[in-house]
């Protein structure tokens, strides 16, 4: 497809097991994003990709998020050992190199039982 | 440190009447500042950008929005609302020496048929 995919759309866990989310970019975008939208919230930053480098993971609340791109293209979001507070939208967005614009995908609803 | 702020929750607003939808911003340097609009269970749409140039901008679906730097806001607005622009928008910044985006808490728009 043309635009930013994501998988699962949905995804319901046990607390305390792992998970993880993809993302797949628009073809030869080199900038790759990852946002949290907690219920009622505007999205908050986690982590950004230029190509498979990682320039910027301030926004990872703990160590018990993951993320990379080891290709340059399709990324991995991996949550270890989750809480009941990661229960979010993890969305994922990717733009060109000229910045332009970002492309959100739908996201991924991930609620933690 | 950037950011922006959406002063209201919901704005209600009759079909055919001029919507606006408010957002004000503070940052160092320069602001990049978006518009977003999401529609239940998707991710976000763009809609337009500031960055230079013309204080009023033009973007999809009609909608525009008037950088006003003297009083730091960046409101959206329409001439005349659709009950199908009824969806959550959100404000965002550009971070500070960085391609993120920081995004305001929403304002859900309701038009009334």
């Amino acid at each position: 497809g043309a635009g930013v995919s994501q998988s699962p759309r949905y995804k319901v866990a046990k607390r305390g097991q792992d998970v993880a989310l993809r993302c797949d970019p628009i073809s030869g975008h080199v900038s790759l994003f990852w946002y949290q939208q907690a219920l009622g919230q505007g999205p908050e930053f986690l982590t950004y990709f230029q190509n498979e480098a990682q320039l910027d993971k301030s926004g990872l609340p703990s160590d018990r998020f993951f993320a990379e791109r080891p290709e340059g293209s399709v990324s991995t979001l991996k949550i270890q050992r989750t809480q009941q507070e990661d229960s979010a939208v993890y969305l994922c967005a990717s733009s060109d190199f000229l910045g332009t614009g970002k492309h959100f995908g739908d996201g991924t609803r991930l609620s933690i039982l | 440190a950037q950011s922006v702020a959406q002063p209201e929750d919901q704005v209600n607003v009759a079909e055919g009447n001029p919507l606006t939808v408010k957002c004000t911003y503070s940052v160092s340097g320069n602001p990049y500042l978006f518009w977003y609009v999401q529609y239940p269970n998707r991710g976000l749409q763009f809609l337009l950008k500031y960055i230079t140039g013309d204080n009023l901008v033009k973007g999809s679906y009609g909608f525009e929005a008037e950088f006003n730097k003297s009083q730091t806001s960046f409101h959206l607005k329409k001439p005349s609302a659709l009950v199908s622009d009824s969806a959550l928008y959100f404000c965002a910044v550009r971070g500070d020496n960085t391609d993120k985006l920081i995004f305001g808490t929403g304002t859900r728009l309701q038009v009334f048929p």
